[in-house]
């Protein structure tokens, strides 16, 4: 079978930074990435982890380690508009690049 | 560019009736992808094509059909709607290589009374 697990509520103050964690179990692995969805709306992507390690891209930082089937996403000097789900994706396949979602985790920035 | 768009954005139907969701892009993407979204959970991926012509089976295909006779076009049947498929319906798209990002229409909001 296939399965993400990511927590299903984190909740942080503003300007804090909070950790998102993805760990995952799938019959085939070709990268991990992240998306953010607001109120319901359309998905947006994040970032992309191939290789082991952190990849920054402005205030959000993605980390992948292979060997221990796990990743995170880390949000900085959180804002308001950071309230938000945040699924992990594996991408299963590299033919039709097919995406298995975790459930999200609900993000909630408090003044 | 409009990007992903989806037609139609709301939609009741009743047991036994058929529609079809239209999703649409502008961007020459090779991939392009059905979804559907129940609450308080993720995206379970539906149908999906890697090119015109061309449509597979994602994780929960039962009781849906697709077809892309146009690159730009990707098209979700249901025959015969039952309850159990009130969801909401992302269709998304993606360049065949290099990049990872997936782009997503605005949803359908679909309930079947």
């Amino acid at each position: 079978g296939q399965s993400l697990e990511q927590p299903s509520e984190v909740t942080a103050v503003e300007g804090a930074i909070v950790q998102i964690n993805c760990t995952y179990q799938t019959s085939g692995f070709y990268g991990l990435s992240w998306y953010q969805q607001h109120d319901g709306g359309a998905p947006t992507f994040l970032s992309y982890n191939a290789l082991d390690g952190l990849e920054e891209t402005g205030r959000f930082s993605s980390f992948l380690s292979r060997s221990d089937s796990y990743g995170y996403l880390l949000l900085q000097e959180l804002q308001m508009k950071d309230s938000a789900s945040y699924f992990c994706a594996v991408k299963v396949s590299n033919q039709g690049g097919k995406l298995i979602f975790g459930q999200g985790t609900e993000l909630s920035v408090k003044p | 560019n409009a990007g992903v768009t989806q037609t139609p954005k709301f939609r009741v139907l009743k047991t036994g009736q058929s529609m079809t969701l239209l999703c649409a892009q502008d961007m020459n993407h090779e991939y392009m992808y059905w979804y559907r979204q129940d609450p308080g959970m993720g995206l379970r991926l539906i149908h999906y094509s890697v090119g015109e012509g061309t449509t597979a089976k994602g994780e929960v295909p039962d009781g849906y059909n697709v077809s892309r006779l146009k690159k730009q076009n990707f098209l979700l049947g249901l025959e015969s709607a039952a309850p159990s498929q009130t969801s909401v319906y992302f269709c998304a798209s993606r360049v065949e290589l290099g990049q990872n990002e997936q782009f997503f229409g605005p949803g359908t909001r679909l309930t079947v009374l």
